[in-house]
């Protein structure tokens, strides 16, 4: 069985460009959730999708970020424009069961804003 | 005062020795711990959860929680070369709320076995 992939790997982008990042889940998964570490913070959460529809997106810094998941399969993280700050790893995780913190992590993409 | 804190090390240990892994968290009312394993490059791997006081064994590792003291470990006998990892202290603070999944983590332990 896949396990989550995220694509892509690494991005580097200067500041005030986009960049959309993508998450697949495992499949039949219909919690995923969106992770991000900054150099030297703690990893921190950004928010929770069930299915299409995102039941949590308190962790989300600002209106430049703007996640999707049309479907209820994989989810799309788009920060437009991006700022210096913004510079960290994604991560996104799932869960087949909605009541758990037992999730399951992606590889991670890696931001780079010059 | 951060709300999950974990000694970031490195901590060092010989190979077969045990390696203790401490966290502390500020939420009384947190109701559930995980343990993640992170190799370098990759991803974290859940290696323990545990949502009772005392002690919880799976093979080589045991979870402790002491929710009165706000305290939750990570004990690894018999450690190896291959535990040489980051471990990430993990704790779900959202008690009453529908995001189980929302965990608040520490920073991390790296952790170094050497032969």
């Amino acid at each position: 069985e896949a396990g989550v992939t995220q694509f892509p790997s690494h991005s580097v982008i200067e500041k005030g460009q986009t960049v959309t990042l993508r998450c697949d889940p495992i499949s039949g998964h219909d919690n995923l959730y969106w992770y991000r570490r900054v150099m030297g913070k703690e990893i921190k959460f950004l928010l929770h999708f069930v299915k299409e529809s995102k039941q949590d997106e308190s962790g989300m810094p600002n209106n430049r970020f703007l996640a999707e998941r049309t479907g209820g399969t994989y989810s799309t993280l788009k920060v437009q424009p991006a700022e210096l700050e913004d510079s960290g790893v994604y991560f996104c995780a799932s869960s087949q069961v909605r009541d758990t913190g037992e999730l399951f992590f992606g590889e991670g993409s890696r931001l780079t804003v010059l | 005062q951060k709300e999950v804190e974990q000694n970031s090390g490195p901590l060092s240990v010989p190979e077969g020795a045990i390696a203790s892994l401490n966290c502390t968290y500020s939420d009384r009312g947190s109701q559930s711990f995980f343990w993640y394993r992170q190799y370098s490059g990759k991803s974290p791997e859940l290696i323990m959860f545990i949502y009772s006081n005392g002690d919880k064994e799976d093979g080589r590792f045991t979870a402790q929680l002491n929710k009165a003291s706000q305290y939750v470990s990570l004990l690894i006998r018999d450690s190896q070369p291959s535990d040489s990892a980051t471990y990430l202290c993990a704790v779900n603070m959202d008690a009453g709320g529908t995001s189980y999944g929302k965990l608040t983590f520490g920073q991390g332990t790296i952790l170094t076995v050497h032969p």
